[in-house]
């Protein structure tokens, strides 16, 4: 499976514009880039995700290199809400079999977001 | 939110004893899927259904088992619990496959003594 590496740990300052990078090198050309986050003690949380275009939704941007080898989440303006664990993952269609269902989690990113 | 419930929220057993989760949803989605959480590790995978009576194995099934007899519930069996399960379980859902959305419950912290 392709992996993501993502920094241990980001900072922000609230109402600041954060940006999440995610390197993703071996990816191929069918796998999708997906963001989740997870505040203390909850599930996770969809975020967002793409293929090869930019997208947008309410809670983010995500921008995904012209190689896609890269890419980074944008939070707008952060809030003190936002400090979580982000997740970047990616997710084949085409692996074999039922598998094409799984995400595979790594460490993510710890984004503390200051008052 | 989806409308995902697990069952229970919290749970204290001792070793050796039988244990099922239970994660009901409302949104009528094909995949269901076992999570577990520990530190160090993230998420890691325990079982995945793809519909009624179709599960498969995740990264972490050894000493779990799963049933599923309905779209709206997948039950998640220890069979006889050990210390090295104590962990915060997540069920998830989605719609389809590769490019549909997780949405996770809550989760359901257990300990086994």
């Amino acid at each position: 499976d392709a992996k993501t590496t993502q920094p241990n740990s980001m900072e922000s300052n609230e109402e600041e514009p954060v940006h999440l990078p995610c390197n993703h090198s071996t990816i191929s050309g069918t796998d999708y880039i997906h963001w989740y986050r997870q505040l203390p003690s909850q599930g996770p949380e969809y975020v967002i995700h793409g293929l090869t275009s930019n997208v947008n939704n309410r809670m983010a941007s995500l921008a995904i290199a012209e190689d896609r080898k890269s890419s980074t989440l944008i939070l707008h303006r952060a809030t003190l809400r936002d400090a979580a664990v982000y997740y970047c993952i990616l997710r084949d269609p085409n692996a074999g079999g039922t598998s094409y269902g799984k995400l595979t989690f790594g460490q993510g990113t710890i984004l503390t977001v200051h008052p | 939110d989806a409308g995902i419930t697990q069952s229970p929220r919290h749970k204290v057993t001792e070793t050796g004893t039988p244990v099922t989760l239970r994660c009901h949803q409302t949104e009528n989605h094909r995949y269901m899927y076992w999570y577990r959480q520990d530190p160090g590790h993230g998420l890691r995978l325990i079982h995945y259904s793809y519909g009624v009576k179709d599960t498969d194995k995740g990264e972490v099934s050894d000493g779990y088992s799963v049933s599923r007899s309905k779209t709206e519930d997948f039950l998640l069996t220890l069979e006889s619990a050990t210390s090295s399960q104590t962990s915060v379980y997540f069920c998830a859902i989605s719609e389809s496959s590769y490019n549909s959305p997780l949405h996770f419950g809550n989760g359901t912290r257990l300990t086994v003594t």
